[in-house]
């Protein structure tokens, strides 16, 4: 079955860097889009990238220029490089899976990690 | 694209049906999915393409809706139903999501 496993979560003072990382299992990861969505603390759910099979990218305004969402298919691996975090950057980030194999394209998200919390502060 | 959902909160009985209600700015055509998230637990997808239920999902869930108006729909509402829903639009990047809707058991 699919199995997304996000790490790399932590604790990070203002202004330094961060990458997540999420494992990805049961599927063919290549072919497939993937996601990264955040849930700040009680909010709601915020998209924050996407990176297609083609390896192109989308980001959200509030993340734009800061972080960097890659992939690599050989280790079946999805990344966010995070620069420059700021305190409104502490969530939960979950990793997802699109069904979408079309660049520039979503069908929103199917499956889901269990999400790895980072702290700015 | 903004996405309005309501309520923010209901209160329902063993039994009921809910009706929760998404609403797009703008035509989105059937790119809706639905989302139901459990305290502590990540989400799991309910709703694709505004009527198709996912893989595993239960009969007494159903949407509806084309262009603007969607709406997510528990038929004989479980206690385990209980949890936040969420709306998503993927017609255009940035992907949106509903505010969400607190379903709580009475």
């Amino acid at each position: 079955q699919v199995q997304l496993m996000e790490s790399g979560g932590g604790l990070v003072q203002p202004g330094r860097s961060l990458r997540l990382s999420c494992a990805a299992s049961g599927f063919l990861f290549n072919r497939y889009g993937m996601h990264w969505v955040r849930q700040a603390p009680g909010k709601g759910l915020e998209w924050v990238a996407m990176i297609s099979n083609d390896a192109s990218d989308l980001y959200a305004d509030s993340v734009r220029g800061r972080f960097t969402i890659a992939r690599d298919n050989s280790q079946h691996t999805l990344y966010l490089q995070m620069n420059s975090l700021r305190p409104e950057d502490t969530a939960v980030y979950y990793c997802a899976r699109d069904l979408s194999r079309t660049s520039g394209v979503s069908y929103g998200m199917d499956a889901w990690g269990q999400g790895t919390t980072v702290t700015v502060s | 694209t903004t996405l309005t959902q309501s309520p923010p909160f209901m209160s329902a009985t063993p039994g009921d049906k809910v009706d929760i209600s998404c609403k797009a700015s703008h035509d989105i055509d059937d790119d809706v999915n639905w989302y139901q998230q459990k305290p502590g637990e990540p989400p799991i997808t309910i709703i694709q393409e505004s009527t198709t239920r996912a893989p595993g999902i239960p009969p007494r869930f159903s949407g509806s809706g084309y262009g603007t108006d969607f709406t997510l729909t528990i038929n004989n509402m479980e206690s385990e139903d209980a949890a936040y829903y969420f709306c998503l639009q993927h017609d255009s990047f940035p992907l949106t999501f509903g505010q969400g809707t607190k379903l709580e058991i009475k």
